[in-house]
């Protein structure tokens, strides 16, 4: 069965700083998806970026980017010059790319942005 | 263009009650899942429908049961309510199942059972 893990419940950084946030995951398939989820405090839950594991090239959108690493199977998330609107559970997640909606989530990481 | 609905967002049941939680996915989307998310478990796979028929269902008893309707709208029942049924419950859509694997959420309804 697939898992994933997320060894951080909480983390904090200060305005402007970079942030890495981790995650391991465990998957005997070859096509799958990876993804950061963002749930703010309203809780609704936004997709932050996501990676296809045939693909090597890092996936970047704007301050947030993934070191992903298939063979070691882990996938870490990077936040450049965080802002207090970063505030929120970060959640990694995989997904099959058999057509299932079916994601399977990690923990979590509560991240709190300082002024 | 609005985004996936849910209904009621909050609610407080006692045990042995039922309850159904209603999801309005995007316009167009045609693909719909659940999620349950609580403090110990996180967010736990319910099931998914496309075209009114359940794909997939996760790892929970019979009493979590759901359907989907023509207008892609769903529903999802639990019966014979339990303590541990409190959780934050979210629907998601898509256009189609495994279109790009993103899904977009609602807000949730957050049950209580006392």
């Amino acid at each position: 069965a697939q898992t994933v893990t997320q060894s951080q419940p909480e983390m904090s950084v200060q305005e402007a700083e970079t942030v890495t946030l981790s995650c391991t995951y465990d998957t005997s398939e070859n096509n799958y998806y990876l993804f950061w989820y963002k749930q703010p405090p309203s809780r609704q839950m936004i997709l932050v970026i996501r990676q296809e594991a045939y693909k090597q090239q890092n996936a970047t959108e704007n301050r947030f980017s993934v070191n992903f690493q298939k063979a070691a199977k882990s996938f870490s998330l990077k936040i450049s010059d965080s802002q207090l609107g970063d505030t929120a559970m970060y959640f990694c997640a995989w997904g099959t790319q058999g057509g299932s909606e079916k994601l399977v989530f990690g923990k979590g990481t509560k991240l709190t942005v300082n002024p | 263009k609005a985004g996936v609905t849910q209904t009621p967002r909050y609610l407080i049941k006692t045990r042995g009650q039922q309850v159904t939680l209603s999801c309005s996915p995007i316009s167009g989307h045609r693909s719909v899942s659940w999620y349950q998310q609580t403090p110990g478990q996180g967010l736990q796979f319910l099931f998914e429908y496309f075209s009114e028929t359940q794909r997939n269902k996760g790892n929970f008893p019979g009493r979590f049961s759901g359907r989907q309707f023509s207008n892609s709208r769903s529903e999802m029942n639990v019966s014979t309510l339990e303590l541990g049924d409190s959780a934050l419950y979210l629907c998601a859509s898509t256009p189609r199942p495994g279109y790009t694997g993103e899904l977009f959420f609602g807000e949730g309804s957050r049950l209580t059972v006392l």
